[in-house]
């Protein structure tokens, strides 16, 4: 039972161009989302979050868009640099009304390649 | 703040031996968890604590599992009578949470298991 999917295994943009990177899920419980990249032989790191009262969340070159309705969000990452080159997973926990009650739920990851 | 620490890195066993593992969270983070990563798939949620109480448990996590938090800072994981299925990345994050909100956890590097 994959409650969080990110169906492409792979992503590979040219330096300075969007990057977006997919993620589905199916439990209408979860309520706050995160992005998490990570290197190899390493834990991941926390990119960014969005929680279900927001629909779009941006940090610097990192936007998350949250469409509830569609179960459905996405990380865009403008301009993309080679050292963005990664495992990207997206996460999600239960909560209500914007607030996290614990565990997080992973996708499978996507890996990303930058080329210069 | 050095960020979340495990200890050791890498561990490498024979099959029916039992092993544990450190984790050292961000100092003042009340929560800790505990989850297992295998090749190709995302983080899989194993337990968690609130200070020094253990708060859930994952179906994943047989009786040959334990965790500890008996101070309400470090944790430990065993794995008593190892298999070569326990083989995995097992990974320690640490939040700060308060009721209501958003927690936002952050992962140390991983201690990878090789069971032979």
């Amino acid at each position: 039972d994959q409650q969080v999917k990110q169906n492409s295994p792979s992503l590979s943009v040219q330096e300075g161009r969007i990057s977006i990177l997919n993620c589905d899920y199916t439990n209408s419980m979860f309520d706050y989302f995160l992005w998490y990249k990570k290197y190899p032989a390493e834990g991941p790191t926390f990119l960014i979050s969005i929680s279900s009262i927001k629909d779009k969340n941006e940090d610097g070159r990192f936007t998350v868009f949250l469409n509830k309705s569609a179960k459905h969000l996405s990380l865009h990452i403008v301009p993309s640099q080679p050292g963005d080159s990664a495992v990207y997973f997206c996460a999600a926990s239960v909560g209500a009304g914007g607030t996290s009650y614990g565990k997080l739920t992973f996708g499978q990851g996507t890996i990303l390649t930058v080329h210069p | 703040d050095t960020g979340v620490s495990q200890n050791p890195r890498h561990k490498i066993t024979k099959r029916g031996q039992n092993v544990t593992f450190r984790c050292d969270p961000i100092s003042e983070h009340n929560r800790l968890y505990w989850y297992r990563q295998t090749l190709g798939q995302g983080p899989e949620f194993l337990t968690y604590f609130q200070n020094e109480a253990q708060l859930e448990k994952s179906r994943l996590l047989s009786d040959r599992f334990s965790a500890e938090r008996p101070k309400g800072s470090f944790s430990t994981l065993e794995i008593q009578r190892t298999e070569q299925g326990d083989s995995a990345m097992y990974l320690c994050a640490s939040s700060f949470w308060v009721s209501p909100g958003q927690e936002t956890q952050y992962f140390g590097p991983g201690t990878r298991l090789l069971v032979l």
